[in-house]
């Protein structure tokens, strides 16, 4: 069975701070995509970025990176120069096939970032 | 822009009754999926959809069901709510394939007194 580990529950920061966000996860496929969510208070998820696993080069996205390593079986995802709006929870997760092509998620428990001024 | 609309933010409910949860979206997709969302628990699938009448079980399926009669509309049922059910119901839907990340609804706060 899949899983995927965010061993961090909570994070507090000072704004300007860096933060990474870690995320392993287990799958035994070859082909498989990873994705990070976040979850402001108003409780909507918002997709932010989808990696497959035949593509290890990093992402840069303005202030946010995510380092995708095989060999660790890792998505960690960095904030650089973190700000209040970006609080929230984040939410690591790993798609797989169930049935023909049907596939689904399965998420970590999220990390909960608080970053204060 | 996909649209994921779900019929209630908050609802409060008793003990024993029938609970339907309605989740609709606009952008033709193949799958539409029920979680819940509890503290420390992250999202837990419940049901899933990947077309017009069918539906597979997630994880936690127990005291729940699930109906699909038109593509875009994807309803969460308790048949008998309890306790244990408050919590947070997200709805979400994606295009067929792994590739695809899902689009979430707003969610429904359910309270199970």
């Amino acid at each position: 069975a899949q899983k995927v580990t965010q061993a961090q529950t909570e994070i507090s920061v000072v704004e300007k701070e860096d933060v990474t966000l870690d995320c392993v996860y287990e799958t035994r496929d070859t082909t498989y995509y990873l994705f990070w969510y976040k979850q402001p208070p108003s409780g909507e998820l918002v997709f932010l970025i989808r990696r497959n696993s035949f593509d290890e080069q990093n992402e840069i996205s303005g202030r946010y990176s995510w380092n995708f390593q095989k060999s660790t079986s890792s998505f960690n995802f960095t904030i650089t120069a973190s700000q209040v709006v970006d609080s929230a929870v984040y939410f690591c997760a790993l798609s797989e096939f169930v049935a023909g092509t049907a596939s689904k998620l399965t998420f970590g428990t999220g990390t909960r970032l608080q970053v204060t001024l | 822009d996909v649209k994921v609309t779900q019929s209630s933010r908050y609802l409060v409910k008793r003990t024993g009754e029938k609970v339907f949860l309605e989740c609709v979206q606009d952008m033709d997709h193949e799958n539409m999926f029920w979680y819940r969302q509890d503290p420390g628990l992250g999202l837990r699938l419940i049901y899933f959809s990947y077309d017009v009448k069918m539906k597979e079980k997630g994880d936690i399926p127990e005291g729940y069901s699930v109906s699909r009669e038109k593509k875009e509309r994807f309803s969460l049922i308790l048949e008998s709510a309890s306790t244990n059910q408050t919590s947070m119901y997200l709805c979400a839907s994606s295009l067929r394939g792994i590739a695809y990340e899902q689009y979430f609804g707003p969610g429904t706060r359910l309270t199970v007194t």
